[in-house]
Order: structure tokens, then sequence, then C-alpha cells
């Protein structure tokens, strides 16, 4: 079976850019959450979507948005890039994400430069 | 909130030692506590995880952690490190759902010959 696969798996932005990451769960997942993780640091929660549906938000501007369709595929999206934001965007899946404790199944990660 | 503390960046011991991974917890509800492994260029998988049963969990890879609520301390052992072991490991923490996790700043395991 195919674990979460994210695309880009690097990208290079120019400051004021806007950016669009991708996310596919495993087959039978409806719960997407998105993570970024600056060099040297733990992830950082950013969205977690469930049945189409923002289910929670972690602290980030509101130049960060996302999406869920109906394949419970996703969307990462970032406007007016920020030197800061330059990270590895981490995916993740499960089965429910919101009344069940299945693990998080990580992708490879997008990684992000922002010049 | 919750949060977790990892004590110790960087940690590196001889291949077939103890390796021991230290994880503090604050949390002002029952947490569920997770270790995580990195390895280079990669995303995170799960080593195991805590939600309220047995206080020992054991996980893969010949990993455990063990619950301390008096310590609020969920440290992570292998009784003997392989060179494969080497890798990034991160401890979370969530008090909600598994998908909101906070997770601590990591630690990078060497392991030497």
């Amino acid at each position: 079976d195919a674990g979460v696969t994210q695309s880009p798996t690097h990208l290079i932005k120019t400051r004021g850019q806007h950016v669009t990451l991708r996310c596919s769960p495993i087959s039978g997942h409806k719960s997407v959450s998105w993570y970024q993780q600056v060099l040297g640091q733990g992830p950082q929660f950013i969205f977690q979507y469930y049945e189409k549906e923002e289910r929670g938000r972690g602290n980030f501007p509101d130049r960060f948005s996302a999406r869920q369709f109906p394949n419970y595929s996703s969307e990462l999206n970032v406007n007016a890039l920020l030197l800061g934001d330059s990270a590895l965007y981490l995916c993740a899946s499960s089965p429910d994400g919101v009344n069940d404790w299945s693990p998080l199944h990580f992708g490879n990660g997008t990684r992000l430069t922002v010049t | 909130a919750q949060s977790v503390t990892q004590l110790g960046s960087h940690v590196s011991v001889s291949e077939g030692a103890l390796v021991l991974l230290r994880c503090n917890y604050s949390s002002s509800v029952p947490p569920y506590l997770f270790w995580y492994v990195q390895y280079p260029n990669q995303g995170l998988q799960l080593l195991l995880k805590y939600t309220s049963a047995a206080t020992l969990v054991k996980g893969i890879n010949g990993f455990e952690a063990e619950f301390k609520k008096s310590e609020t301390s969920f440290h992570l052992t292998k009784p003997s490190a392989h060179m494969s072991d080497a890798a990034e490991y991160f401890c979370a923490v969530t008090g909600s759902t598994a998908s909101k996790l906070t997770f601590g700043t990591g630690t990078r395991l060497q392991v030497t010959l």
C-alpha cells in the first residue's frame, strides 16, 4: 500500500511569492494534518482537516491556508512568503483524527526554501 | 496546554550500549504521549505511544518507554544500540486527538563503533 505522498519534494521560491503544497493520504484515511518543521526544531502543528472541514489550526498567520478535497487529498497554501517560512512541511494522515487514537502516518515532506 | 521537554539535543552511545533519551511533559489533562523517529530526509515514523493503558510501552525496533506520572516523564530506552538507530528522536504530547501533537525539539542519537 502506498504511504502518504507529498509533492513536490523540493521547492525554491522568492520572498513575496505564493506556494501550494500537495498531499495524498493513505487510502482509507480521512484526516490530514500539516506540520512545519524548521531546521533544528520539532514539527509544529499548522492545520488538521477531516471530511473537508478544518478541525484544528495552530498558531500560524492567515497567510497559511489549506483545504481538503472530496478524495481526502489536501493542499497547503502559503501567501506572501517570508524567509522564515523556509522549512520542511510535513503532511500526516490518520483514519479518523477526531475520535480515535490511531497514530499519524507522515509523508517524507516538502522542503521549501525561500530566498 | 501541553508541552514536552527533551533533555539533551545530542546523545552519543557506543554500539551495544544502553540508549536513554529523556522526555518530560507538562499537561493540564491526562496526556497521551508518543515517540517518533526521523531518519535523514524522511518523515516521522511512530516508535510507540502511551494512551493511558499499561505504563510500560513497547514499541518497534526494540524500543520501550515508561510513563511515570510522579516524575512527569516518558523516557525512551533500548537495551542495546545498533548503528541503524542513529537518527533524530522526537517526543510528542497531546491532550485532545492524536492529530494535534506538540513535539519536543528532538534528540539526535549518534551510535559509534
